[in-house]
């Protein structure tokens, strides 16, 4: 089994639509969870940190299920811009620092 | 405050050669990270370094890669006699301490052409 799985997509959605993204992680042991999105050719970009309480940034809301080891991504009102890669992050402290592990990412494209 | 330099942006190496890929983390950040990316794939861990430490490497191909971060300048990512097979984006983050919710920015990569 994959350390952290998501459906790669693509997700093909018209402009205004809402679209979720969900994330499995193997590792209970893991301390903290993250969305990052990544642009064609470009570097992954930080785009919200993932609580248990649940968060929400604008148009984006993000949630951590501890007990099913389930993460989501929820965006409401999709724009063009929106069109990205989005990767489900999962942070296990190792030996003193950090290892973030990546899931593969999920496509989505907005279309008009 | 410059963010994660990488250079080179674009390096091309014949089948053979070695590669060397530098990493300049965020001023104030002493953590660094390397990650390979193929062609339509996800970005997978390599090695995890902090000042003159390699701390895992769980990630790194045993044989031709290695990685140091000395105590001056920047992190080198090093690939001797290079294949085709490690054509790919090279992407190096850095974060700033041990924590939680520490996160970690990116460079914008090296890619990688062995021809």
């Amino acid at each position: 089994r994959k350390e952290v799985e998501q459906d790669p997509g693509p997700f093909n959605v018209p402009e205004g639509a809402t679209v979720a993204f969900n994330c499995t992680y193997s590792n209970s042991a893991s301390q903290s969870f993250f969305w990052y999105r990544q642009d064609c050719r470009k570097e992954p970009k930080l785009l919200m940190s993932v609580y248990s309480s649940g968060n929400e940034d604008g148009r984006f809301t993000a949630q951590l299920n501890r007990a099913s080891q389930y993460i989501s991504l929820l965006i409401r009102d999709s724009k063009l811009s929106d069109s990205a890669t989005y990767l489900c992050v999962v942070n296990g402290l190792t030996g003193g620092g950090n290892k973030l592990t990546f899931g593969t990412g999920t496509q989505l494209k907005v279309e008009l | 405050n410059a963010g994660v330099m990488q250079n080179p942006r674009h390096l091309v190496r014949r089948r053979g050669q070695e590669a060397r890929l530098r990493c300049s983390p965020m001023k104030g950040h002493s953590h660094v990270y390397w990650y390979r990316q193929l062609p339509e794939e996800g970005l997978k861990f390599m090695v995890y370094l902090q000042k003159e430490n390699i701390i895992d490497e769980s990630g790194m191909p045993k044989e031709r890669f290695s990685a140091e971060f000395p105590k001056e300048g920047p992190s080198i990512l090093r690939i001797q006699q290079v294949v085709r097979g490690d054509s790919a984006a090279y992407f190096c983050a850095s974060s700033p301490a041990r924590g939680q919710n520490t996160e970690a920015f990116f460079g914008q990569g090296t890619r990688l052409t062995v021809v």
